[in-house]
Parts: C-alpha cells; sequence; structure tokens
C-alpha cells in the first residue's frame, strides 16, 4: 500500500536557525497535507497541496510539492520556541484511511 | 474547526479490565478514526469507519473492537486491558471537501494500565 517517508525523525535547532522536513513517496501523490501536534496535544490541520509544483506559505512556513508529485518539504524560517512539536504529512489514498508519515519531532532552544 | 469529544481524558485501570473510550463528533462527518500514539511517536490506526454501520480494522486492531451505531458516536472497547495498552488514544473524524479529505483530532484520552 501508500506509503510515506518522512525525513528526519528528530531535528533540534537553535532559536532563529531555519528547518525543514521532507516526506517522499515512491509513487505518485494526489495530494499531500501537512498537521502539526504540539507537545502533550493532537494533530492539528495546517494545509493541503495539490497541484505539481505548488508552493503555499503561512507566515514563517513554506510547503512545497514537488514537480513530479512525490515529495513535499515544510520549512520553517527563524524557529521560535513555539514551532516545537511534531509534524506529519499525510496523503489520501482512495478507497482507504488517510495515511500519516511517521513525522519529524522538532525541538528549538532558546 | 470541527467539535470532536473524548472521554474520559485520563484513566488509570488494572489488567484485565474492560474499558470503552468514547469520541462524540458533531459535524456529522462520515468517516472517523481511532489511532494509538506513544509520546512525539508516529500515529498507529487502530480501526476506521466509513460511516454507519461501517467498521475497518486498522495496523492495531486485533486488541480492541468499535461500533459505530449512529453518526456522531464512535465507541473503542479493550476487552482485557493490559500494561502494553498504555499509551494515548486519538479519535478523529473526516470532512471530505473538493473530495479530499482533512481529518480533525479530539483531545486524545491517555490511559495507562498498571
Amino acid at each position: 500500500g501508500q506509503q510515506v517517508m518522512q525525513i528526519p525523525q528528530y531535528q533540534h535547532v537553535q532559536e532563529g536557525e531555519d528547518f525543514t522536513t521532507y516526506c517522499n513517496s515512491s509513487t505518485t501523490l494526489s495530494n499531500i497535507q501537512w498537521y502539526k501536534q504540539r507537545p502533550g496535544g493532537h494533530p492539528v490541520f495546517l494545509i493541503q497541496l495539490v497541484k505539481s509544483g505548488e508552493v503555499k506559505k503561512q507566515k514563517r512556513l513554506t510547503f512545497q510539492f514537488g514537480e513530479a508529485k512525490k515529495n513535499s518539504s515544510l520549512h520553517i524560517t527563524a524557529t521560535q520556541t513555539t514551532d516545537v512539536g511534531t509534524y506529519f504529512c499525510a496523503v489520501n489514498q482512495a478507497g482507504t484511511a488517510l495515511i500519516f508519515g511517521k513525522g519529524t519531532t522538532l525541538s528549538v532552544s532558546s | 474547526e470541527a467539535d470532536i469529544y473524548q472521554t474520559p481524558r485520563y484513566l488509570v485501570i488494572g489488567t484485565g479490565k474492560k474499558i470503552t473510550l468514547e469520541c462524540s463528533q458533531t459535524m456529522g462527518h462520515d468517516k472517523m478514526y481511532w489511532y494509538q500514539q506513544d509520546p512525539g511517536m508516529e500515529l498507529h490506526l487502530i480501526h476506521y469507519s466509513y460511516g454507519v454501520n461501517s467498521t475497518e480494522k486498522g495496523d492495531l486492531s486485533s486488541e480492541s473492537t468499535v461500533s459505530r451505531i449512529r453518526t456522531e458516536h464512535f465507541p473503542l472497547t479493550l476487552e482485557s486491558a493490559r500494561p502494553s495498552h498504555t499509551s494515548q488514544y486519538l479519535c478523529a473524524s473526516s470532512d471530505i471537501a473538493g473530495g479530499w479529505e482533512t481529518q480533525y483530532f479530539g483531545p486524545g484520552t491517555r490511559l495507562l494500565v498498571l
């Protein structure tokens, strides 16, 4: 079945540094979503990408969908302590449940 | 944001007990899910449902059961709790807009089995 590989599993940065997490698939994806889970919280939907090469921004967060629709990235510029948490990518697979990556856990030290 | 509720929020129980975790949503979503997640780790799909009277097994379904008698209610039952069941249990429901599914998660139930 559909699988998505997410890297890195963990990332620690100093406050103000940039951060990127990647989501990769061996097959072409129809779309990709990103979720954020704060420590002790539950995943919250951030954004969905559908088109090849699509780029969307939310303040310091930039989301990109690859031209071949097989990978995606989430980039945070100048991280803040409020960015800590685990970021998950997820893909829709026809006829089954939404498939989540294993997540990238970001820690930020001030 | 969808309104999805889980009770209890925290539960400490002894080995061998039968427990039911409750999940309700008021958005009229057809698809609902149960996940097991250890802190900061991946989401493991336990069960999901496409709608009333529909239930499907996920990766970790063998030790639990679900029912979907009403659209808004999707309870999860562990017939005999074990320490290995200690974890957080997240319920979610899906909104399907434009053909794409977006999940909304409840606050979770933290279970400790002694």
